[in-house]
């Protein structure tokens, strides 16, 4: 199974400021059709998550502009340009491309 | 507007088959494209994937589930089920289900969760 792997599992940050979170695979999650089968998801404590970002960099609908995901092959990123307080809680990635779908162990982000 | 709501049983006894309804409106099961998740998290822990069930009734599961999950759907009830046997404390957590609007879309959205536990 593909492995994903996030970093870091904590991150402080400050409201106004940019943040990033890596998110690593063990195989590429560039599908034959050209796209990359990477998700963002975000998660406050007590909720269900929530689809940020999907196929590596397309905003789901709602998801501020602030957030934004990049990356190609193993290596993806997601962005915050400026933190909000609202944006505190876990974010973890997912791989679509093979069944079993595999998540990231979570990156807590936290003011 | 689509929504998804878990609903079963929320203690089990170890051994005991655990079985999981997952109520859906605003979409069909059986559109081109569309899947149904299950997906649950151990307290404190990360998400794992389950089972998905697609459009054309195809049916993935987790592996390391060693074939005791069982995943299906009940058209005419808008309800697709989880069956997932010989329960053990490892088993407890949170079970999500969750909709795909197609092959490239992820999760969304999700259902709020049905906390679980297994003890005797």
């Amino acid at each position: 199974e593909i492995v994903m792997t996030q970093s870091p599992l904590s991150l402080p940050v400050t409201p106004g400021e940019p943040a990033s979170i890596s998110c690593k695979s063990s195989q590429s999650l560039l599908h034959s059709d050209g796209d990359h089968y990477l998700e963002w998801y975000f998660q406050r404590p007590g909720q269900s998550p929530q689809l940020m970002v999907y196929l590596g960099s397309r905003r789901a609908p709602g998801v501020p502009d602030r957030f934004s995901g990049s990356g190609s092959g193993t290596d993806f990123t997601l962005k915050i340009s400026r933190v909000e307080a609202e944006d505190v809680g876990i974010y973890y990635c997912m791989q679509g491309l093979q069944t079993p779908r595999t998540f990231g162990q979570g990156t807590k982000v936290e003011i | 507007q689509i929504t998804l709501k878990e609903s079963g049983p929320t203690v089990v006894k170890p051994t005991q088959t655990l079985i999981l309804t997952c109520d859906f409106s605003g979409f069909s099961v059986i559109s081109s494209g569309v899947s149904v998740g299950w997906i649950r998290q151990s307290p404190g822990k990360a998400l794992e994937w389950l089972a998905l069930l697609y459009w054309d009734n195809d049916e993935r599961y987790n592996p390391s589930l060693k074939n005791r999950v069982t995943i299906a759907r009940d058209i005419s009830k808008s309800q697709v089920i989880l069956t997932l046997t010989n329960m053990t404390p490892a088993d407890t957590g949170t079970y999500f289900c969750a909709h795909r609007r197609d092959l490239e879309w992820g999760f969304d959205p999700w259902g709020p969760g049905i906390p679980v536990t297994v003890s005797s």
